[in-house]
């Protein structure tokens, strides 16, 4: 069965600490692993990830993804209160269409 | 503005009713998913689409339908065999069925009594 963990669950810290948010996964037919953000509602797409080692940036937000050892972590510097939010992972269990597993999310909370 | 809408945002049932939920994309996107979420939990998918007149299920489907019959559209049933209803439900799309990234609706909280 597919499998997508994140941890932690939930974490709070202050304005200004580094963050770094974890996302392990056991899937079929990896394609790629996807990163959102969910303040109220929609979830927002951040970044996507397809090879390992590369890391994407943007801003003060930047993941990377390590293929052998089947994780991904989500870095956050500089944290703000607008970074509160739930992240979650999600991975695309390519099954001849796009087919996404998600992780529980981690509520991250950002206190001034 | 292209986008996804849900709707409505909130919608209260009695237990035992069938009910609705919309989603409405005017992307020109062919590939539709319906996913619920629960508290402190992820999203888990319902049923998804690739394309019109197509669909199927997801990891929890028992308990609701759907329908393609437009490739904007892509409604929800929640029908009164769903055991536990009450739940956020999003709708999302992508360009087609080899996409890598989903654009979601806003979303509708369910409540039944």
């Amino acid at each position: 069965e597919d499998k997508v963990v994140q941890s932690p669950l939930s974490l709070v810290v202050h304005e200004g600490d580094t963050v770094t948010l974890n996302c392990s996964y056991e899937v079929t037919n990896f394609r790629s692993l996807l990163w959102y953000k969910q303040e109220k509602k929609a979830p927002t797409f951040l970044f996507m990830l397809t090879s390992s080692g590369i890391e994407k940036k943007s801003g003060r937000l930047s993941s990377i993804l390590d293929k052998k050892e089947l994780f991904s972590i989500l870095n956050i510097t500089a944290t703000q209160t607008g970074d509160s939010a739930i992240y979650l992972c999600a991975v695309d269990s390519y099954q001849g269409a796009q087919k996404l597993v998600f992780g529980q999310g981690t509520r991250l909370t950002i206190n001034p | 503005d292209g986008g996804i809408t849900q709707s409505p945002k909130y919608l209260f049932r009695k237990e035992g009713q069938n009910v609705t939920l919309s989603c409405e994309q005017n992307l020109n996107h062919d590939a539709m998913y319906w996913y619920r979420q629960d508290p402190g939990q992820g999203l888990r998918l319902i049923y998804y689409s690739q394309i019109v007149n197509d669909f199927q299920k997801g990891d929890i489907a028992e308990g609701y339908s759907v329908s393609r019959e437009k490739k904007e559209s892509f409604p929800l049933t929640v029908t009164s065999a769903q055991k536990n209803p009450t739940a956020f439900y999003l709708c999302a799309s992508t360009r087609d069925f080899s996409s890598y990234e989903q654009y979601f609706g806003p979303g509708t909280r369910l409540t039944v009594t």
